[in-house]
Formats: structure tokens, sequence, C-alpha cells
């Protein structure tokens, strides 16, 4: 069982469309990071999330830290082909003390 | 600063033999990270460091040895080579053991 679920595990759409990424489990964390990694390269951070319903826009991506600390979400409006590639979420604390623990990612291929 | 890096980008074994994946930092991460990333697995990690001199196993370390005499590399060794071990590794640093992870490039190893 992984301790992070994230869905939908492909995503294909069209530039201009909107969509949305999750990452459920069923432990509590302390914090949760969303990280991007394009082909052929390492993941970035996008952004980190800490406290329970937190949201935290950049630009036309906005992510949300569930109340319970134990999800969130990746909504991106108006896709662009620039924001192809796949997105990872990870958690702190819980089950993951001391180190963080990646999902297994959504492919995202926004076409022109 | 060249940030995390990785030596080498690609490489390909036949079962049985043996390397070294080199992973070298100029950012001052007191702690660092081996992954394995394979298709639908997310990121995996191997072992990991939480300063110079010490070494931690991950969530897969079986068949790997990692080795860290210097706070800025951080050393993956494959004594046996397998097939099972073909994939891309990351390398990764950070600050602090929860806080955002810096990659680098990654190194492809196909084995035979």
């Amino acid at each position: 069982t992984q301790l992070l679920e994230q869905s939908p595990q492909f995503l294909s759409i069209q530039e201009g469309e909107n969509l949305t990424v999750y990452c459920n489990s069923s432990s509590v964390f302390s914090s949760l990071q969303w990280y991007r990694q394009e082909p052929g390269e390492g993941p970035v951070l996008l952004v980190t999330v800490v406290t329970g319903g937190e949201v935290k826009k950049l630009k036309r991506l906005t992510f949300q830290f569930g109340d319970a600390r134990k999800d969130s979400s990746l909504h991106i409006t108006a896709a662009q082909p620039g924001d192809t590639g796949l997105y990872l979420c990870a958690v702190a604390g819980g089950t993951s003390y001391g180190k963080l623990t990646f999902g297994q990612g959504t492919i995202l291929t926004v076409h022109p | 600063n060249a940030g995390v890096t990785q030596t080498p980008k690609f490489r390909v074994l036949k079962t049985g033999q043996s390397m070294t994946l080199l992973c070298a930092q100029d950012m001052n991460h007191e702690y660092m990270y081996w992954y394995r990333q394979d298709p639908g697995m997310g990121l995996r990690l191997i072992h990991y460091s939480v300063g110079e001199g010490t070494t931690a196993k991950g969530e897969v370390p079986d068949g790997y040895n990692v080795s860290r005499l210097k706070k800025q590399n951080f050393l993956l060794g494959l004594e046996s080579a397998a097939p099972s071990q073909t994939s891309v590794y990351f390398c990764a640093g950070s600050d602090w053991r929860e806080g955002t992870q810096y990659f680098g490039p990654g190194t492809r190893l196909l084995v035979l």
C-alpha cells in the first residue's frame, strides 16, 4: 500500500483547459511539498504547505493543503504546453518522520 | 554555483559488474539522498546521509552501498549489478531532514 496516492496517474489535455491533481493519504503530515520534473531533469520544488487549509498560489497554479493535513490538491488554470511534466507530491512527518516520502506522480501533457 | 551534479549521466553495465555513481554539491547541504525512479513508482529512497561520515538505509537499500567521506560528496555503489537495478538514479541535497530537496540531473543506468 502506497503511503501517498496521486491521481490521476496520467492526464492529457489541450492548451487552455483547467485541471486538478490530487495527493491523498490516510496519515497526517507536518508538511507537504509539490515538485515538477521535466523530461531528462531532476524534480524542482514548486511549493511547500504546512498549515491545514492553507492555499498558496503560484501564477496559474493553486495549491491547497487539506484541513486535516492528510491530502492536497494542485489546480492549474488555463494550462500551457510549458506545464507539461511529472508532478510529484512529497510529505514529511507522521510515518515519514525525518525524511520525505514521494507519491508516484502525475504525468501531465498539455497539447498546443 | 553548480548546485548538485551527478557523474556519469548515462552508463551501461553487464550483470555482475560493479560501478560507483558520484554526487557532488557546492551548496553546503548537510543532508544528502540517493533515490531511484522507475515508471509508476515515483522516487524511492535508497540511502541517505545526515552529515559527513554518516549513512542510513532508506526504503530500497538492498544491492547498494554508500559513503560520505566528505560533506560535499555522496557516492552510491553497486557491487554486483543486476537487471532489476536498471533505473534512473537521482541524488539530492537539503539543509534539514524534511526541507526542500535540491536534485541533480540524474544518472540513467542500464544493466544488461
